[in-house]
């Protein structure tokens, strides 16, 4: 199915723990984005990668880490997870006319 | 800090009433876009407006963006219901493609 894809939906994990979000995205846009939405806030910008091999830092990487060796895939790695990393992420994707398609988010929850 | 910042943070209005949100931002965009989001899930785009346009229209919304003053707003004609939603302005800058979000308004249209 064409789109932008996040997985996992929902995940619980314990403190100290390394977690993977998942980010795929079918349209071979060059840019992808990593938000992070904390409740009742707007989203604030964690990495964002302009093409394969080329990341950079958004307002808020501390803890954070992303790759991109193909176009279509841009995980984002908390290397060792942090109660206040509890918030649900958005991954994006932007082609050629700046419109941002999202994904349908993931729940974190870090215990 | 946000790049943008929406005003008012909540809106509620009756249905068949206009709607106005409006956005400052900080820096030189390229584009300005509007989002919404339906409580739990991703954003979907609205409208973009280019930093050379003044008025935009589609359907019901009209965007206006004042580059002097560094503002936008959206305005939702004839509100119903469905329209119930956070409403996020994002710009990217001159720059290049790196897209900030404000914090959003949060509208309710009552029946």
């Amino acid at each position: 199915d064409a789109g932008i894809t996040q997985s996992p939906r929902y995940k619980i994990t314990e403190t100290g723990r390394q977690v993977t979000l998942m980010c795929h995205q079918t349209w071979s846009h060059s840019y992808m984005f990593w938000y992070r939405q904390d409740l009742g806030h707007g989203l604030r910008l964690i990495y964002y990668s302009a093409a394969a091999d080329i990341t950079d830092k958004g307002e808020v990487p501390d803890g954070y880490v992303v790759s991109r060796s193909k176009t279509e895939n841009f995980p984002l790695t908390l290397e060792s997870a942090t109660r206040s990393q509890t918030s649900v992420y958005f991954c994006a994707s932007i082609g050629g006319n700046t419109e941002a398609f999202f994904g349908q988010g993931t729940r974190l929850t870090v215990v | 800090s946000q790049q943008g910042e929406e005003d008012p943070q909540a809106l509620s209005i009756q249905e068949g009433e206009n709607a106005t949100m409006n956005c400052s931002y900080k820096t030189s965009i390229n584009n300005l876009q509007w989002y919404r989001q339906n409580s739990g899930r991703g954003l979907v785009h609205l409208i973009l407006i280019r930093s050379n346009e003044r008025e935009k229209h589609s359907g019901r919304l009209r965007v206006t963006l004042d580059t002097s003053k560094k503002s936008s707003s959206l305005l939702i004609t004839a509100s119903r219901a469905a329209d119930t939603a956070s409403y996020f302005c994002a710009t990217d800058g001159t720059s290049g493609s790196r897209l900030t979000f404000g914090e959003g308004t949060q509208l309710t249209v009552n029946p």
